[in-house]
């Protein structure tokens, strides 16, 4: 079965610190792909990123960096000098091979960062 | 540009009463969601589609039916509301089902059942 782990529930910060989320995934699939998603305290879910099974270089973009590591079943999220705007809830997910386009959650975890 | 647009926003419903949630797409998406999501637990989903007139059920689907005549809609139905489906409801639409594509997420239903 799939699964996805965000053993992190809240995690709090002081502004300019960084801060990694830890997600750890399963899967029997040999191709699959990952996603961070974003959630601040409006509601809705902001896209940051994808990426598929065969890709394990880490890519950065701006503050963000992510790690790829199928030789541990993680990907996980650093947030570099962070930020106050940075305070959200942070879900990690997982799509199935099988072109259906589900995602699989995480538990997703509370980032707070304070000033 | 609207992406996914859910109506309501918010709902307050009574145990037993029955309700309809509208998610609607205009960016011509063959595959829709609909998501619950609870707290401790992420978003699970509920039911999809992959294209006009299929729908199929997630992880989650007791409780809930789900219609998709025009391929711009997808609706959620509660016949009989209770108290445990209290939580925010999200509708996504995706390109395809092909894995490697985004989906993109309405803005939410927060529903309460009292």
């Amino acid at each position: 079965a799939q699964k996805v782990t965000q053993a992190q529930t809240e995690i709090s910060v002081v502004e300019k610190e960084d801060v990694t989320l830890d997600c750890v995934y399963e899967t029997r699939d040999t191709t699959y792909y990952l996603f961070w998603y974003k959630q601040p305290p409006s509601g809705e879910l902001v896209f940051l990123i994808r990426r598929n099974s065969f890709d394990e270089q880490n890519e950065i973009s701006g503050r963000y960096s992510w790690n790829f590591q199928k030789s541990t079943s993680s990907f996980n999220f650093t947030i570099t000098a962070s930020q106050v705007v940075d305070s959200a809830v942070y879900f990690c997910a997982l799509s199935e091979a099988q072109n259906t386009g589900k995602l699989i959650f995480g538990q997703g975890t509370t980032l707070q960062v304070k000033p | 540009n609207a992406g996914v647009t859910q109506t309501p926003k918010f709902r307050v419903l009574k145990t037993g009463q029955s309700m309809t949630l509208l998610c609607a797409q205009d960016m011509n998406h063959e595959y829709m969601y609909w998501y619950r999501q609870d707290p401790g637990m992420g978003l699970r989903l509920i039911h999809y589609s992959v294209g006009e007139g299929t729908t199929a059920k997630g992880e989650v689907p007791d409780g809930y039916n789900v219609s998709r005549l025009k391929k711009q809609n997808f609706l959620l139905g509660l016949e009989s509301a209770a108290p445990s489906q209290t939580s925010v409801y999200f509708c996504a639409a995706g390109p395809s089902g092909l894995p490697n594509t985004e989906a993109f997420f309405g803005q939410g239903t927060r529903l309460t059942v009292v």
